[in-house]
């Protein structure tokens, strides 16, 4: 397994705060994703890391942004978080570009 | 629009009893599929890649196969432990990092 460590995994906010959700990842993969997991939907891609600094907007970004400033560290930020927002949050990280991915076991948010 | 559908939903099978989950996509550029398992409250596990119409994968009961427009994955003899819920994905060619998953199979075998 890639060693993907997120943090934390269960967190209650409330509408409006600022949320900071963290992945650590052992493997020195260059490539490493952000996913929300919601009944209904499957894995949805909110931003993803080709590298460090480098960053896109996957389908889902609007009121998320990350930041990754070491290879091991993608950092996923809910600006002023929303009911919406409610969901499991899963990292994930590759290697290469068509390598499969390999997921941390999630952060559960909970906006009220 | 890129698509992947999995199918069913949801299965029921005894012990042993052998079936197929189906993940049929619609992408404008297959680069890879790949299957993963999903433990609840787990992050989904990384079973298998396919990469071409015609290529098998096997791991103990589980055999994947793939087609120019769907894939299955067959559980021969399943075992309750085989329970989890199992998710297809298909990385694109569109010049992006991005792989499109399915909403997955819930798979229950019964002792």
């Amino acid at each position: 397994d890639a060693g993907i460590t997120q943090s934390p995994r269960h967190k209650v906010t409330e509408t409006g705060t600022p949320v900071t959700l963290r992945c650590h990842q052992t493997e020195n993969h260059r490539y490493m994703y952000w996913y929300r997991q919601d009944p209904g939907h499957g894995l949805r891609l909110i931003h993803y890391s080709y590298g460090v600094k480098d960053t896109d907007k996957g389908e889902v970004s609007d009121g998320y942004s990350v930041s990754r400033s070491k290879t091991e560290d993608f950092l996923l930020t809910l600006e002023s978080a929303t009911s919406s927002q409610t969901s499991v949050y899963f990292c994930a990280s590759a290697s290469d570009y068509n390598s499969p991915l390999h997921f941390g076991n999630g952060t559960r948010l909970t906006v009220t | 629009e890129d698509q992947v559908t999995q199918s069913p939903e949801a299965l029921r099978l005894q012990e042993g009893e052998s079936s197929s989950l189906n993940c049929s996509y619609t992408v404008s550029g297959l680069r890879g599929l790949f299957w993963y398992r999903q433990d609840p409250g787990k992050g989904p596990e990384f079973l298998f890649t396919l990469y071409s119409a015609g290529e098998e994968k096997e791991k103990e009961r589980l055999k994947a196969t793939l087609t120019k427009k769907e894939s299955f994955l067959h559980i021969t003899a399943p075992k309750p432990e085989d329970s989890a819920t199992y998710l297809c994905a298909v990385r694109i060619t569109s010049g992006t990092y991005k792989y499109i998953f399915g909403t997955g199979t819930r798979l229950k075998v019964l002792a």
